[in-house]
């Protein structure tokens, strides 16, 4: 498959147990945050989203948490599986309305 | 099924020939974009789209130009690439003003240029 990145912070977790992956967004003016998952040679796929009067939204398996505070956005993936494995992106709008900005990457390793 | 369709998945070419990377959408977004993914740059953008007609410049548009003819295509041409445009691409379309909905991506062209 691609390689999306060679020097991505990774975190290897168990199958079952739960993850959560950090990112640190840039821009106070933006108010809408999107996490991506992105597979092995495949383009990247929304996961959950969040806007800023928000703190935390919950979709089905993950979480997504947002402290406006320190610009720090999280998200929880409960009982991982083997099929979570992949790298995941933060990205924020900014504020601008015109375009995604993305964070580095985190590559999630499930160990069977 | 709704999707954003990039042609073609690999390519290899040569310095200073020309070439066009496809891209259509069939979810009728108005919004359309086109990002680079590098090791260690992660994804950044190169021009989109806001609709027909309006194109503008992303973070890295040098070497890069883009037409918006029709509300599905937006095509990504390189008129005279070079190596350092060897990298992985991906198309991205977007409902309304894009960047407060979330985009769409494509499954990615892979370039080399040698």
């Amino acid at each position: 498959g691609e390689s999306v990145g060679l020097h991505l912070p990774t975190l290897s977790v168990q199958e079952g147990d739960n993850s959560i992956i950090n990112c640190a967004y840039s821009n106070s003016a933006s108010d809408y945050f999107i996490w991506y998952k992105q597979e092995s040679g495949k383009g990247p796929q929304f996961i959950i989203d969040i806007r800023s009067n928000m703190d935390k939204r919950q979709g089905q398996r993950v979480t997504v948490l947002l402290n406006k505070t320190v610009k720090h956005l999280s998200l929880q993936i409960a009982a991982t599986q083997p099929g979570d494995s992949a790298v995941y992106f933060c990205a924020e709008n900014g504020n601008a309305g015109n375009m995604l900005t993305f964070g580095g990457g985190t590559r999630l390793m499930v160990k069977p | 099924e709704a999707q954003v369709t990039q042609n073609p998945r690999y390519l290899i070419t040569v310095t200073g020939k020309k070439l066009t990377v496809t891209c259509s959408q069939n979810m009728n977004h108005e919004y359309m974009s086109w990002y680079r993914q590098d090791p260690g740059l992660g994804l950044r953008q190169i021009y989109y789209s806001m609709n027909v007609e309006v194109t503008d410049k992303g973070d890295v548009p040098e070497g890069y130009k883009v037409s918006r003819k029709e509300k599905r295509n937006f095509p990504l041409i390189l008129e005279s690439p070079s190596p350092n445009q060897t990298s992985l691409y991906f198309c991205a379309s977007s409902f309304g003003r894009g960047a407060n909905y979330g985009y769409t991506f494509g499954s990615g062209t892979r370039l080399t240029v040698v």
